[in-house]
């Protein structure tokens, strides 16, 4: 049972153009969440998160926002830029104590191509 | 900059072999994690630990077991290497009461 689902494998976008990736949720104690990229034989590296109580957080080129009734986020890249081509994850974290709270469950990544 | 290495890049290893994949960061995190990233699966939870010696089963710990015994450590460790095993490993760790996490490069494991 995939609670955290990106239903897009793959997205193209020319150079220039704004980016929208987009991520769902289905668990309602997900409280925070966090988007990472991903280049080929690299680990991921941290881009930008959310917590629950926020519905938009804006760093330089990247904006996240949420939409907690829908169980919804996106990621709009603005402008895109070639370097930006590589895959996307969203990943999300729960409120609760114990073990649950140590946790990222990961979506299974959307690939971004920016066209120059 | 929080720096978390793996022991190697790129690993090739038989079928029933023993493999330990090590993984170090220099952050003094609690929590540390083994991730595998399959292509159409993402990244899925093989084990993490939340302090020396303690550990807990993520999504798909059947065939790993792992080992934490200094916090800058967290070893992964395949008993019987299959074919099935062959992925990309990643680890992880992060300090207490954060929720992000800190990436090494990766392992790519292949068994033949």
């Amino acid at each position: 049972d995939q609670q955290v689902k990106q239903n897009s494998p793959s997205l193209s976008v020319q150079e220039g153009r704004i980016s929208i990736l987009n991520c769902d949720y289905t668990n309602s104690m997900f409280d925070y969440f966090l988007w990472y990229k991903k280049y080929p034989a690299e680990g991921p590296t941290f881009l930008i998160s959310i917590s629950s109580i926020k519905d938009k957080n804006e760093d330089g080129r990247f904006t996240v926002f949420l939409n907690k009734s829908a169980k919804h986020l996106s990621l709009h890249i603005v402008p895109s830029q070639p370097g930006d081509s590589a895959v996307y994850f969203c990943a999300a974290s729960d409120v609760g104590s114990g073990a649950g709270s140590y946790q990222l469950t990961f979506g299974k990544g959307t690939k971004l191509s920016v066209i120059p | 900059d929080v720096k978390v290495t793996q022991s190697s890049r790129y690993l090739v290893k038989r079928t029933g072999e023993k493999v330990f994949l090590e993984c170090v960061q220099d952050m003094d995190h609690e929590n540390m994690f083994w991730y595998r990233q399959d292509p159409g699966l993402g990244l899925r939870l093989i084990y993490f630990s939340y302090d020396v010696k303690m550990k807990e089963k993520g999504d798909i710990p059947e065939g790993y077991s792992v080992s934490r015994e200094k916090k800058e450590r967290f070893s992964l460790i395949l008993e019987s290497a299959s074919t099935n095993q062959t992925s990309m490993y990643l680890c992880a760790s992060k300090r207490g009461g954060v929720n992000e996490q800190f990436f090494g490069p990766g392992t790519r494991l292949t068994v033949l």
